[in-house]
């Protein structure tokens, strides 16, 4: 079975501060990689994703994520916080058996001015 | 903007009533989903079409019931539903069955 693991359910940064967020994953086939953001009231936006080639991922508004197969983990980070990044993140993953996605728990960031 | 539209964006109704949810995508997708969400919680899975098939049920109350009229459409029809069914209810795509997900700004259904 698959599952996904985001540490940390809240996190708090500063603006302007690096902001990370973590993702393991548990899967025993190659995992398709993806993390989205949730602004109040509205769906879940693609920030980025992995499914094959280069391991680090870049996305949208200057999110990065690099996958490392050792570590079984897909770390979201950018580089200085905005104050527009306040939201709820969630890591998910797919595997190749047919529109199954499975996704953590949600890790929600707040930025401190 | 979403390329995956979902009306209403707000739904309340009464235990008794019966009521669609309703979503359209025009990316050319073959797979389409429903997910409920409770607040700070991720989506859950409800149902999968794939080609205009269901292909998973994750064993939803049989008052929740989908339909695909197309490849473009997706229906979730409710009727006598509970309190507890109030959620955030969100509509996606996938062009490949390993995704990604593309999803709409979603229902957010209350039940009185």
């Amino acid at each position: 079975a698959q599952s996904v693991t985001q540490l940390g359910s809240h996190v708090s940064v500063s603006e302007g501060a690096l902001v990370l967020l973590r993702c393991n994953y548990s899967s025993s086939v190659p995992p398709y990689l993806f993390w989205y953001v949730q602004y109040p009231n509205q769906g879940l936006q693609l920030l980025l994703k992995y499914t094959t080639g280069a391991t680090l991922v870049k996305g949208i508004n200057g999110f990065e994520a690099e996958f490392k197969k050792s570590e079984t983990s897909f770390h979201l980070t950018k580089p200085s916080a905005h104050m527009s990044d306040a939201a709820e993140y969630f890591c998910a993953v797919s595997i190749d058996t047919g529109n199954q996605f499975y996704f953590g728990t949600g890790t929600s960031l707040t930025v401190i001015p | 903007d979403t390329e995956v539209t979902q009306t209403p964006k707000h739904l309340v109704m009464g235990m008794t009533n019966k009521k669609s949810l309703k979503c359209e995508q025009h990316m050319g997708h073959r797979a389409m989903y429903w997910y409920k969400q409770k607040a700070k919680k991720p989506p859950e899975l409800m149902f999968v079409y794939s080609y205009e098939k269901l292909s998973i049920n994750e064993s939803v109350p049989s008052r929740f019931s989908p339909e695909c009229p197309n490849s473009s459409l997706l229906n979730l029809h409710l009727h006598a539903l509970q309190p507890e069914d109030s959620a955030l209810y969100l509509c996606a795509s996938s062009q490949t069955s390993t995704g990604p997900l593309h999803f709409g700004n979603g229902t957010r259904l209350t039940v009185t």
